[in-house]
This record gives C-alpha cells, sequence and structure tokens, in this order.
C-alpha cells in the first residue's frame, strides 16, 4: 500500500483555519484520499476524502494537488472540539486483499483558546 | 452518534479466558470491520467481514475469530486471553467495500485483561 507521511503534531489557535499536510509521493492512481480524526477516548471519526477534485463538507475541506503527491485538509475554524489526532490514509478503489484502513500515526493537533 | 453499536463498553476478565465482543453495524451497511487499539501498537486492523463473508485479515491472531450474521451483526470472540490483548476494540462499518466508501466507527469495547 502507498504510504503517507504527516508532521507529527500542529498546533493553532481557536477560531482560526487550521491546514493539515500530508504527503503521499507513491500514490496510484486509484487510491482515494482518506482523512480520519480521532478525538481522545472516542472512536475514530469520518472527516472526508477525494480522488482527484477538492472536497467540502460540512466538518472540512480537502485540497488535493494537481500531481496527487500531496492533499490538505482545511478546517475552516478551529474550535477545541476538533482537538484531535488526525489520519490521512490512501484507500485502493479495487484491491483483492479488502479495503482496512492503515493507520498510522497521524498528526496531533492541539487547539488553544 | 456514528450509528454503529458495540456492546460490552466495558469487560473485565482474567487471563486465560474467553469473551465475545458485538457490533451492529449502520443500517444498509453491509461490510464490516474490526480493529484493535492498543497504546504500544496504535490502531490495527484485524478483520473484514462483507455481507455475511470473510472479506480481508489483518493481524489477527489464531485465538481470535469472528463472523459476520444474516442480520449483519458481527461478533469478535476473543479466547486464551492473554494481558497484552487488554485494549480497545473498534468495529467500523461501510456501505461497501471498495476505497470510494467511509468507515464509520462505533465507540469501542475497552477490555481488561487482568
Amino acid at each position: 500500500d502507498a504510504k503517507t507521511t504527516q508532521p507529527n503534531s500542529m498546533e493553532s489557535n481557536e477560531e482560526e483555519p487550521v491546514h493539515l499536510p500530508c504527503n503521499h509521493s507513491t500514490i496510484s492512481g486509484t487510491d482515494y484520499i482518506h482523512w480520519y480524526r480521532q478525538l481522545p477516548s472516542q472512536g475514530p471519526e469520518y472527516v472526508i476524502h477525494g480522488l482527484t477534485s477538492n472536497v467540502n463538507n460540512r466538518m472540512a475541506s480537502l485540497a488535493i494537488a494537481e500531481d496527487r503527491k500531496s492533499s490538505t485538509l482545511i478546517l475552516h475554524r478551529a474550535t477545541l472540539r476538533d482537538a484531535a489526532v488526525y489520519y490521512c490514509i490512501l484507500r485502493p478503489s479495487n484491491s483483492n486483499s479488502g479495503y482496512a484502513l492503515n493507520f498510522g500515526k497521524g498528526t496531533s493537533l492541539l487547539v488553544t483558546p | 452518534d456514528s450509528g454503529v453499536t458495540q456492546t460490552p463498553k466495558h469487560l473485565i476478565t482474567a487471563t486465560g479466558q474467553r469473551v465475545t465482543l458485538r457490533c451492529s453495524p449502520r443500517s444498509g451497511d453491509l461490510s464490516v470491520y474490526w480493529y484493535q487499539q492498543s497504546l504500544d501498537q496504535g490502531l490495527q486492523f484485524l478483520i473484514q467481514y462483507y455481507n455475511g463473508e470473510e472479506r480481508a485479515k489483518g493481524n489477527i491472531l489464531e485465538r481470535f475469530s469472528a463472523q459476520q450474521f444474516p442480520d449483519l451483526h458481527s461478533e469478535l470472540n476473543l479466547s486464551s486471553l492473554e494481558l497484552g490483548d487488554s485494549a480497545l476494540y473498534f468495529c467500523a462499518s461501510s456501505v461497501g467495500w471498495e476505497g470510494a466508501y467511509e468507515q464509520y466507527f462505533g465507540p469501542g469495547t475497552r477490555l481488561t485483561v487482568t
């Protein structure tokens, strides 16, 4: 599976935008880019995913580089509730071995008031 | 609330024992995944079922087994428990199994083996 690289930690002020980067230089043309987050003492939570085009939903935006070798998760106004570990995960659109999520270490986001 | 339910929330048992964890997927989801999260290993994929059939296996020990029933709920059976099996166990579900589908996670079962 193609790997992703994320910073270990990031810090943001409350009510400011947050840009969480992810590098995936070995991504294949059929890999979807997924983002999940895990708040303290909770299960992972789906955030957003995309293939080639930028995506927006009520939680966040996903900006995908033109060459697809990197992507950025954008939280438009961070709140204290956004403090979590954010995982960038590649998932193949076709696989004979299933489509489990391969969680790495993610980025631990700290939001300060 | 993701719509995925897991029972029990907490489980304390002794070494050598056997336990069963239960998961009910979101309505309409056919695929169920089991993950283990321990302090030193992070989130690890165990096994996946799709519409009653095993679809993929990850780092699942031979002492562990799972199944998905006709009503699509799933059970994870852990036997001959060891101290190192203490962890959070999460179930997730998705509509399909391809990469285009997102997974929704339950709140987890915290297993403590003493």
